[in-house]
């Protein structure tokens, strides 16, 4: 089946550690985004791409870092110098050229607990 | 980054009642949507609308794009038990169509009592 696919669902990680996010999709779409949900603030935008060796800072790249080596995959870092890192991490595609505009695909999701 | 203004956050209802929720924002958008998130999922696109004054239904699911540009309202009509989940609005700035990017608003939380 076509989808996103991201792991681990949940993680936990010592203070001064960096982490890495997997998000892997098979829907052969060119954009990808990655957004951080926290209770009662909704999806906030992290980094996007539109296409492989690209990338843009969203709203809150501070602390974060991000690759896009392939079309299939963007995987989300979240160092040290991220002061707040403990949150639900949503990756996202969105084909271009066809489909309802403005429609992201999402993975389930990983949640990341720093102890 | 702006965030649209979501409420209610959070609605405890019957089943069988009607709910709306609506979003707000001070700039205008050009595109309006409504994605639902079920426990433990990603958002899943609702509806979605484009032109000002809009009106569009998914099954009991009715939304509104705002005269103004600046507001979307969703209606749910006979609520069940599998409405449970968090409703967010989003929204497309001008010029921002190529980017994908959207502004999402808080969320707002339902839960149904069978």
């Amino acid at each position: 089946d076509g989808g996103i696919t991201q792991s681990p669902k949940y993680l936990f990680r010592k203070e001064g550690q960096n982490v890495t996010l997997s998000c892997e999709q098979n829907l052969n779409h060119d954009a990808m985004y990655w957004y951080r949900q926290d209770p009662g603030q909704g999806l906030r935008l992290i980094y996007y791409s539109q296409i492989v060796n690209d990338f843009q800072k969203g709203d809150i790249a501070e602390g974060y870092s991000v690759s896009r080596e392939k079309k299939e995959s963007f995987p989300l870092t979240v160092t040290s110098a991220q002061k707040n890192p403990t949150a639900f991490y949503l990756c996202a595609s969105r084909g271009t050229g066809t489909g309802v505009i403005g429609e992201l695909f999402f993975g389930e999701g990983s949640r990341l607990t720093v102890l | 980054g702006q965030q649209l203004n979501q409420s209610p956050q959070s609605m405890f209802i019957q089943e069988g009642e009607d709910v709306s929720m609506n979003c707000t924002s001070s700039s205008i958008f050009n595109t309006w949507l409504w994605y639902k998130q079920d426990p433990g999922e990603g958002p899943v696109l609702l509806i979605a609308l484009y032109k000002a004054g809009e009106l569009t239904s998914n099954g009991r699911l009715t939304a509104q794009f705002g005269i103004t540009r600046k507001d979307s309202f969703l209606n749910i009509s006979a609520s069940i038990p599998s409405d449970v989940g968090i409703y967010f609005c989003a929204g497309i700035y001008p010029g921002s169509s190529n980017t994908g990017k959207l502004i999402f608003g808080q969320g707002t939380t339902l839960q149904v009592k069978p």
